[in-house]
């Protein structure tokens, strides 16, 4: 069964250094995702992307955030210079619908960052 | 501002009952609503998605209600077992297919 994949699965760095996160979605989905989760907290949605774009974006998704898909399989998220407090789980995740909001949204199985 | 809660927090029930969860929400301009499993530690497993115009959705001993209009949707696990035990969250859709998550019902099924 197709599944969204992220690498790495744990991530440690420095405060101030940048981190790239990454994420294959399935196949043929056409609408992308991040969310964290910091520890005890709810998911929160950072960014939704489709056709090359951003769609939405959080109050927490500022200047420091940005995601790309560089080619046709990888969608990625960067921290250009990471706080303590973006020490989370950062979950992609992917739909096919034709519309955004039709459809399931499937979770990869999160990268957790460690800012020290 | 959508706000989606749930309750009871946590739950533990014996292995055999019937577990019955509860989301709810503040806006009802929803266009979906997703149940979620999570392990600890781990990602987020979609169990069942509803849309705004339906009343119900099946799967296997899941079965999740949606009443749009007071709010409110329960999740219906039957017959529970020890494998069930996780973290249950609900998530509704805006337009634009944004989720919003609850925080999440805590489950403990003992054997």
């Amino acid at each position: 069964e197709p599944e969204v994949t992220q690498t790495p699965s744990h991530q440690v760095t420095q405060m101030g250094q940048e981190v790239i996160l990454r994420c294959v979605p399935i196949s043929n989905h056409l609408y992308f995702y991040w969310y964290r989760q910091i520890l005890g907290q709810k998911v929160e949605f950072l960014v939704s992307f489709y056709n090359n774009e951003i769609s939405e974006k959080s109050e927490i998704f500022d200047d420091q955030f940005s995601v790309e898909r560089p080619d046709g399989s990888n969608f990625t998220l960067k921290i250009r210079s990471t706080k303590l407090e973006d020490s989370a789980m950062y979950f992609c995740a992917s739909s096919d619908s034709g519309e955004a909001a039709g459809d399931t949204q499937y979770f990869g199985p999160g990268t957790r960052l460690t800012v020290l | 501002k959508q706000e989606v809660t749930q309750i009871p927090a946590a739950l533990s029930v014996p292995e055999g009952e019937n577990l019955v969860l509860n989301c709810s929400f503040t806006d009802s301009a929803i266009y979906n609503l997703q149940w979620f499993r999570q392990d600890p530690g781990k990602g987020l497993t979609s169990l069942l998605l509803i849309q705004s115009s339906q009343r119900e959705q099946t799967s296997g001993r899941l079965n999740a209600s949606l009443d749009k209009s007071s709010g409110r949707s329960t999740l219906y696990i039957a017959a529970s077992q020890p494998g069930d035990s996780a973290t249950y969250l609900c998530a509704v859709t805006d337009s634009w297919g944004k989720l919003q998550f609850g925080a999440g019902t805590q489950v403990v099924v003992t054997p």
